[in-house]
């Protein structure tokens, strides 16, 4: 069964700083993995998809990498600003589970502070 | 540019009442889910579809019902509501479930059960 963690459940950094938000799943068997933003009382908002073939995805600051065999992906935040306080889930779609569901880490809170 | 559509946003019941959320989308995709949300916690499969007709149970179905007649619409019903529903609940779709499929998330419903 998959299973989806993310560590750590909340982070706090000041603003200007580099960081890197972790996820880990137990099967490598994915057709691929995503970063969704959510914000308080909102919905989830896509960031990147990471196809099971590509190591690293890259939007403006954001980055994603993919590490199938060790079952592991990063989203690194380049220069971190305010306005990137946000819960940050990962999510990866399984070669097994029928239907292309989602399964979901339980997401990491981050607040940036000015 | 409407995408995923929930309807409502908020709504309070009480114990032993039913509703039905709504779920709409305007991209023509083949595959729907039901999630929810409780706090601190990632989100949890409650049915899917991945076509007109044709449904299935996720992790959590107990308490829930859905139905799929049309590919825009995949309502989730509530029938006896208990204290233990109350929860935020998202609605999903994505056209297949292949290596670059992308899922796409509505605004979600925020649901207290008093």
């Amino acid at each position: 069964k998959q299973e989806v963690t993310q560590i750590p459940a909340a982070l706090s950094v000041p603003e200007g700083e580099n960081l890197v938000l972790n996820c880990s799943f137990t099967d490598s068997a994915i057709y691929n993995l995503q970063w969704f933003r959510q914000d308080p009382g909102k919905g989830l908002t896509s960031l990147l998809l990471i196809q099971s073939s590509q190591r690293e995805q890259t939007s403006g600051r954001l980055n994603a990498s993919l590490d199938k065999s060790s079952g592991r992906s990063t989203l690194y935040i380049a220069a971190s600003q305010p306005g990137d306080s946000a819960t940050y889930l990962c999510a990866v779609r399984s070669f097994y589970n029928q239907g292309g569901k989602l399964i979901f880490g339980q997401g990491t809170e981050l607040s940036v502070k000015p | 540019n409407a995408g995923v559509t929930q309807t409502p946003k908020f709504r309070i019941l009480k114990i032993g009442q039913s509703m039905t959320l709504q779920c709409t989308q305007d991209m023509n995709h083949n595959y729907m889910y039901w999630y929810r949300q409780d706090p601190g916690m990632g989100l949890k499969l409650i049915y899917y579809s991945v076509g007109a007709g044709i449904t299935d149970k996720g992790e959590v179905p107990n308490g829930y019902n859905v139905s799929r007649s049309t590919t825009e619409d995949f309502p989730l019903r509530l029938e006896l509501a208990a204290p233990s529903q109350t929860s935020v609940y998202f609605c999903a779709s994505s056209p297949q479930a292949g290596m670059n499929t992308e899922a796409f998330f509505g605004q979600g419903t925020r649901l207290t059960v008093v």
